[in-house]
């Protein structure tokens, strides 16, 4: 079975400070892992994705996420923060087992608050 | 062109009623999926269909719950009985095909259930 655990509910930055957001995954096989961001009354957005091609994705809006087999971490960050990037980010991973819909298992998400 | 959309936007329903969802995916995608979303966590997969067939309902909590997607294209969640556990922001996304992970999902705005 395939899990992701996001640290921090809440998190809170200053404009222009970094932004670090956590995620950790528990997969049987090499997983695809994905974030996603959530505005208020939006569907969820694909910011960035993992695929094997390299570590180090970068995605919109100035965001890149790192992928660590090694500590089965995901983690999000973007350089300086900016108003806009308030919004609650999901972390996910993709099913990959043979015959699987390939349906995502989603953390639990994290709400990002920027501080002006 | 047009995203996935979802109606109606808002449900409130009392204990013991039927309810229908509506998922309009993009056009031309054969892979559409449902997802549920409490208050506080990330989405959980319900269904999956690969054209008109569900190819996985693993996630359909139980026999209420019951989703159509009878031409391939437009799909209706349906819940039987609601209970007010059933209360919940139903997500709909779509994608071009199923088999790569590549494949990223669009999600739609979704419909945000209250069951009284």
């Amino acid at each position: 079975a395939q899990s992701v655990t996001q640290l921090g509910s809440h998190v809170s930055v200053s404009e222009g400070a970094l932004v670090l957001l956590r995620c950790n995954y528990s997969s049987s096989v090499p997983p695809y892992l994905f974030w996603y961001v959530q505005y208020p009354n939006q569907g969820l957005q694909l910011l960035l994705k993992y695929t094997s091609a390299a570590t180090l994705v970068k995605g919109i809006n100035g965001f890149e996420a790192e992928f660590k087999k090694s500590e089965t971490s995901f983690h999000l960050t973007k350089p300086s923060a900016h108003m806009s990037d308030a919004a609650e980010y999901f972390c996910a991973v993709s099913d990959l087992r043979a015959g699987s819909a390939r349906q995502l298992t989603f953390g639990s998400g994290t709400q990002l608050t920027v501080l002006p | 062109g047009a995203g996935v959309s979802q109606t109606p936007s808002n449900k409130v329903t009392e204990k013991g009623k039927y309810v229908e969802l509506r998922c309009d995916p993009i056009s031309g995608h054969t892979a559409l999926y449902w997802y549920r979303q409490s208050l506080g966590q990330g989405p959980e997969f319900l269904i999956y269909f690969q054209g008109t067939g569900a190819a996985d309902d693993s996630g359909l909590p139980n026999d209420r719950f019951f989703a159509v997607r009878p031409e391939g294209s437009v799909s209706t969640l349906k819940i039987q009985r609601t209970e007010r556990g059933d209360s919940a922001v139903y997500l709909c996304a779509s994608s071009l095909i199923r088999t790569s992970p590549y494949n990223e999902q669009f999600f739609g705005p979704g419909t945000r259930l209250t069951v009284l």
